[in-house]
């Protein structure tokens, strides 16, 4: 069983630059989910995907974009960067389906630094 | 909307001491508590799962509790051992969201002294 799987896992930007970071979930999962972890704080929930579908967002401007691909890996797109950007992504995977316990599984984490 | 809180920031202690890390959330209306470690600069490892109808998790020296009514789960460490020293974070799962959308606490920073 392969497990999550991100790339790059790190990358420096510069303000106003864009960035994609990558996400391979872990076999016979069909949902992934994008979290934004800043120095010293949980992880924010920043979109889900599932069915190549956005199905649900959190709190971040549309700046923040994705998409899911037929095989559920994932990308995660960040445009006009900015320095709070600055941060651990992570991204998780689950398999949803009915009486399913939902348990999410997260890959290393993608960390980017903007100047 | 949800919050979590995680109680203490941060742990300090001599291996062999038996632990409790908490956690409070203010919506009752849960899906599912999971709690992780996070090991510095890594990603999360997933602990334990309690779903909103149980009311405790074991594995190995962990034990979770939940008890949704008054939004309370403790992580219970028998035994500490120096490579428990991580970052612990508890999180919670809207109902209806089968699982997704957590809500993370800060988490609690444990160190275990040999």
């Amino acid at each position: 069983e392969t497990g999550v799987t991100q790339s790059p896992t790190h990358l420096i930007k510069t303000r106003g630059q864009q960035v994609t970071l990558r996400c391979s979930s872990q076999s016979g999962h069909n949902t992934v989910s994008w979290y934004q972890q800043a120095l010293g704080q949980g992880p924010q929930f920043i979109f889900q995907y599932y069915r190549e579908e956005e199905n649900g967002r959190g709190n971040f401007p549309p700046r923040f974009s994705g998409l899911q691909f037929p095989n559920y890996s994932s990308e995660l797109n960040v445009n006009a960067l900015e320095l709070d950007d600055s941060a651990l992504y992570l991204c998780a995977s689950s398999l949803r389906q009915i009486s399913n316990t939902g348990e999410l599984f997260f890959g290393e984490g993608s960390r980017l630094t903007v100047l | 909307k949800q919050e979590v809180t995680q109680i203490p920031a941060a742990l300090s202690v001599p291996e062999g001491e038996n632990l409790v890390l908490n956690c409070s959330f203010t919506d009752s209306a849960i899906y599912n508590l999971q709690w992780f470690r996070q090991d510095p600069g890594k990603g999360l490892t997933s602990l334990l799962l309690i779903q909103s109808s149980q009311r405790e998790q074991t594995s190995g020296r962990l034990n979770a509790s939940l008890d949704k009514s008054s939004g309370r789960s403790t992580l219970y460490i028998a035994a500490s051992q120096p490579g428990d020293s991580a970052t612990y974070l508890c999180a919670v799962s809207p109902w209806g969201t089968s699982g997704s959308r957590l809500t993370f606490g800060e988490g609690t920073q444990l160190t275990v002294n040999p």
